[in-house]
């Protein structure tokens, strides 16, 4: 079966400094992947989306960065933190019939 | 108009309550649409998918209007344990875009 894994699960990070954000899949081969950004109380925000090795889709311009070095990782990245860059980051792939499935999210909290 | 949107809630039910929540899309090609229920601090999963005119799980029923471009969820003798946020979903043509709507939350009470 699938799986899908993301780490870490906390952290917390000043302002200004980088950001390294890792998610893996297991039991599938070519997944579409996902990174997603829920702030406190809000919808869930599409950040990139990758549909194969070195293909990156950015759907909102900011200070994130996303790569995809395996067919089963999904990084994402940045050089300096903002404030606004809190939030609980989640890492998804979608099977078949689009049907989305999340890791379990790493909650990012920027002092 | 929004691309998704949700009843803004919060849905305050007592337990044995049949409750409903509707979803709006703008994106009138969109062919899947998926229910997701996210509890506090985790993160989503998913609970339904509807493709034709609806879907039934159980307790929950989906049903898809496409000429008024909404789907709702109406849920059954509610129980404690369907307290979270119930998320709409719809994906693009290609499975590459997905737009969640704000989500809408529910609370069972005893």
């Amino acid at each position: 079966s699938q799986t899908i894994h993301q780490w870490p699960a906390t952290l917390v990070q000043p302002v200004g400094s980088p950001l390294s954000l890792e998610c893996t899949v297991e039991g599938t081969s070519n997944p579409n992947l996902y990174w997603y950004r829920q702030a406190a109380g809000r919808g869930l925000q599409l950040l990139f989306y990758s549909v194969g090795i070195g293909q990156i889709s950015s759907e909102v311009p900011q200070n994130l960065s996303a790569s995809r070095p395996q067919d089963r990782q999904f990084i994402l990245s940045s050089k300096k933190l903002l404030l606004s860059d809190s939030g609980f980051y989640l890492c998804a792939w979608t099977g078949e019939v689009y049907e989305q499935y999340f890791g379990p999210g790493t909650r990012l909290t920027v002092t | 108009r929004k691309e998704v949107e949700q009843d803004p809630g919060p849905f305050n039910v007592p337990e044995g309550a049949t409750v409903a929540f509707n979803c709006t899309y703008s994106n009138s090609a969109s062919q899947s649409f998926f229910w997701y229920r996210q509890d506090c601090r985790k993160e989503p999963k998913l609970l339904m998918s509807v493709y034709s005119s609806g879907n039934e799980d159980g307790r929950f029923t989906a049903q898809l209007n496409r000429a008024s471009q909404y789907i709702s969820l109406l849920i059954r003798d509610s129980k404690l344990s369907d307290s979270a946020t119930y998320l709409c979903v719809v994906p693009d043509n290609y499975g590459q875009n997905f737009v969640f709507g704000p989500g809408t939350r529910l609370s069972v009470l005893p």
